[in-house]
C-alpha cells in the first residue's frame, strides 16, 4: 500500500528565508508526486509534479522539489518566503492504475511573519 | 472554461437529513472524485468513478452513494447525515490515460451536520 508523510503539520518562516516543507513517500512501484497549495477557503491548486522525467521539478510561484528515491522524499523548497506563500500544503503519491487515485499526506500549514 | 464546479458552496443539515453534493466539470475528464477534508487529517477518498456508469468505493464510502449517469456531472450523495459527516468535500477530476496533470479539483463544499 502507497502512503504519504509530511513532517511538521506547522511550519513558520520570516518572510525571506528559505522554505522547507518535507515529504516522505512509500510505494511499491514508482510513484508519481505532488504538491499542492491550499488558500484559505479555496479549493486545491497544483504547484508541481513529479513524472519519472528529470528528478529536479520547478513549480509555480518559485518552489521546487527533488525527487530522492534513495530517501524516499520530495521535499518542497522556495529561495525566500512571500507573505502571499501563506498556505497549506499537501504531498499526494499516485499510482497509475485502478482509477489513478491520489493518496495524501496530512497537509503542512506554512505561515510567513514580516 | 469553468473546470469543476462544486455546488452548493456551504450547507448546514440536521441529524438524519439527505442532501446531494453536486459536481460537474466540462473538460471531458473521464476520472473524477470525491474527497473528504478534515483537519489535521488530510483528504481521504470516498468514492471515485473511471467513467459513465462505472463507480468504486475509496477509503471512507460508508454513509455515503454516487451515480455517473453522464461525464460531466458526478453527484455524492449522503441519505442520513450524521454529525461524523461534518466536513469540507471536495471534487476533483482527470484524464484518464494522464496521471502526470494530476487532478483539477473544485472549490469546495463546506458542510456541517447539527
Amino acid at each position: 500500500a502507497q502512503s504519504v508523510t509530511q513532517l511538521g503539520s506547522h511550519v513558520s518562516v520570516s518572510e525571506g528565508a528559505l522554505v522547507l516543507l518535507r515529504c516522505n513517500y512509500s510505494s511499491s512501484v514508482p510513484p508519481y508526486l505532488f504538491w499542492y497549495v491550499q488558500y484559505p477557503n479555496q479549493g486545491l491548486q497544483l504547484l508541481l509534479k513529479y513524472t519519472s522525467a528529470a528528478t529536479l521539478v520547478k513549480g509555480i510561484n518559485g518552489f521546487e522539489a527533488e525527487f530522492k528515491k534513495s530517501e524516499t522524499s520530495f521535499h518542497l523548497t522556495k529561495p525566500s518566503a512571500h507573505m502571499s506563500d501563506a498556505a497549506e500544503y499537501f504531498c499526494a503519491l499516485g499510482i497509475t492504475g485502478g482509477g489513478n487515485k491520489l493518496t495524501f499526506g496530512t497537509g503542512t500549514q506554512l505561515k510567513v511573519e514580516l | 472554461n469553468a473546470g469543476v464546479t462544486q455546488t452548493p458552496k456551504f450547507r448546514i443539515l440536521k441529524i438524519g437529513q439527505s442532501m446531494t453534493l453536486q459536481c460537474a466539470q466540462d473538460m471531458n475528464h473521464n476520472y473524477m472524485y470525491w474527497y473528504r477534508q478534515d483537519p489535521g487529517m488530510g483528504l481521504k477518498l470516498i468514492y471515485y468513478s473511471v467513467g459513465a456508469g462505472i463507480t468504486d468505493k475509496g477509503e471512507v464510502p460508508n454513509g455515503y452513494n454516487v451515480s455517473r449517469s453522464t461525464t460531466e456531472d458526478f453527484p455524492l450523495r449522503l441519505e442520513l447525515a450524521a454529525p461524523s459527516q461534518t466536513s469540507v468535500y471536495f471534487c476533483a477530476s482527470s484524464y484518464s490515460t494522464a496521471l502526470e496533470g494530476g487532478y483539477t479539483f473544485g472549490s469546495g463544499t463546506r458542510l456541517t451536520v447539527v
